[in-house]
């Protein structure tokens, strides 16, 4: 039973432009929300956390927004860089970190 | 500040050998965690470490995997006999105390990439 899922397993963006990743999830007693980027042959690193009970949190280009009626996470990206290509997994912790499938995104020149 | 660090980062098996992998946490991380992510997957719990006590292995397949942290530094994740359906990356990460911020926020390592023949 998938309790984080990642819908989309790639996305392609022209530079410049916004990414949207999108991440849903099914238990509503997840404490914290968080975004991991990964690069090829490299562990993931974290991006951004939300807190279970924020619904928006910015960090410089990135944005992560949080619907819980919807059970549903979106990582904003803007404006999305070359560099920003890299596959990106949601998570949600609740006693433990449980990710969703990734989803792969590039960015375009 | 050195990160996680894992050996080997590659390694190519036949199929009932032994494997074993080692991973050196961060400095003053208590909470050591193996990690398991097949091709497309994300990173999958195998098992996690309060200081030397493993507090959640519930993933662990015990019939052919263990792992230990002795002194409550560096880990090994045995496989013995490995299978083919055991190849995939093992993930190592570290943090502050699961309890006292459970924000999630874990420090990988690069990961063993395993093959099994």
């Amino acid at each position: 039973d998938q309790q984080v899922k990642q819908n989309s397993p790639s996305l392609s963006v022209q530079e410049g432009r916004i990414s949207i990743l999108n991440c849903d999830y099914t238990n509503s007693m997840f404490d914290y929300f968080l975004w991991y980027k990964k690069y090829p042959a490299e562990g993931p690193t974290f991006l951004i956390s939300i807190s279970s009970i924020k619904d928006k949190n910015e960090d410089g280009r990135f944005t992560v927004f949080l619907n819980k009626s919807a059970k549903h996470l979106s990582l904003h990206i803007v404006p999305s860089q070359p560099g920003d290509s890299a596959v990106y997994f949601c998570a949600a912790a609740g006693g433990k970190l449980i990710f969703g499938q990734g989803t792969e995104l590039s960015v375009k020149p | 500040e050195a990160g996680v660090v894992q050996s080997p980062r590659y390694k190519i098996i036949e199929k009932k050998q032994p494997v074993a992998f080692w991973c050196n946490p961060i400095s003053g991380h208590n909470t050591l965690y193996w990690y398991l992510q097949n091709l497309g997957q994300g990173p999958e719990l195998l098992i996690r470490y309060e200081n030397e006590e493993a507090v959640d292995d519930s993933q662990l397949p015990k019939d052919r995997f263990s792992a230990e942290r002795l002194k409550g530094v560096d880990s090994t994740l045995k496989i013995q006999p490995a299978e083919l359906g055991d190849s995939a990356v093992y993930l190592c990460a570290s943090s502050l105390s699961w309890g006292s911020s459970g924000t999630g926020e874990l420090f990988f390592g690069e990961g063993s990439r395993l093959t099994v023949l």
